[in-house]
């Protein structure tokens, strides 16, 4: 099946910093991109679509400035957390739909466990 | 805006006991319907997926899930599980206006003891 890796899996920083995370699709191409946040012991909640060559989407509430996506290429998208604080301390994952429609299965990335001090 | 629920937060079984978890969700359109499982430590994996067709479904692992489109449900259900059943297991869907976008319910973390 199609695979989707993250970089790092985990990283430790301290507030204010930034931290990049990245999501590839390594046998397959990806117009769009999801980006989600689970908290310990819940759900994942969508925070932003990837758009390959345009703006992403945020959903509610999500801080576009805060939370910067650029999907530069058909393999790649990354999520930087700007000067990161510790409430921003969770688990991202990333996903991707292998043909771009909805019936496509999304396949997900293992996660990045963010924790900042 | 599509909304999706699941009953049961926690369930704990004995091995070769039966399971259902059930799946509500709330967009009246054309919907495609997934069940994800997490396994402890491990990244979300598909574990069934219903797009039309035959309501019921069968998944890896012997899984299986029924979509009854009069109660807007997609239930999962194994007959006897086992104790590497334990995990984390997400109702997902999308579909008309959402495309894409995968709206996941608030999981349910099974516990099966040997």
């Amino acid at each position: 099946g199609a695979v989707v890796s993250q970089h790092p899996s985990w990283v430790i920083c301290k507030s204010g910093t930034s931290v990049k995370i990245e999501c590839r699709s390594l046998d397959f191409q990806a117009t769009t991109m999801f980006w989600y946040r689970q908290f310990p012991k819940q759900s994942l909640m969508l925070m932003a679509t990837s758009n390959e060559g345009s703006k992403a989407t945020y959903e509610q509430g999500v801080e576009k400035d805060k939370f910067l996506i650029n999907h530069a290429s058909l393999t790649l998208s990354t999520l930087t957390v700007t000067s990161a604080h510790p409430e921003d301390s969770s688990f991202y994952i990333c996903s991707a739909p292998p043909g771009g429609t909805s019936t496509d299965t999304q396949y997900f990335g293992p996660g990045t466990r963010l924790t900042v001090l | 805006a599509q909304s999706v629920s699941q009953h049961n937060h926690h369930v704990i079984l004995s091995e070769a006991a039966s399971l259902e978890l059930g799946c509500n969700y709330s967009y009246g359109g054309t919907v495609n319907l997934f069940w994800y499982v997490q396994y402890p430590g491990q990244h979300l994996q598909l574990l069934l997926k219903y797009f039309s067709g035959d309501p019921l479904v069968k998944g890896i692992k012997g899984f299986e899930a029924e979509f009854i489109k009069s109660k807007f449900s997609f239930n999962l259900r194994k007959p006897s599980v086992q104790w590497s059943d334990t995990a984390e297991y997400f109702c997902a869907v999308n579909g008309g206006n959402a495309g894409n976008m995968l709206t996941f319910g608030g999981g349910t973390r099974l516990m099966v003891k040997p």
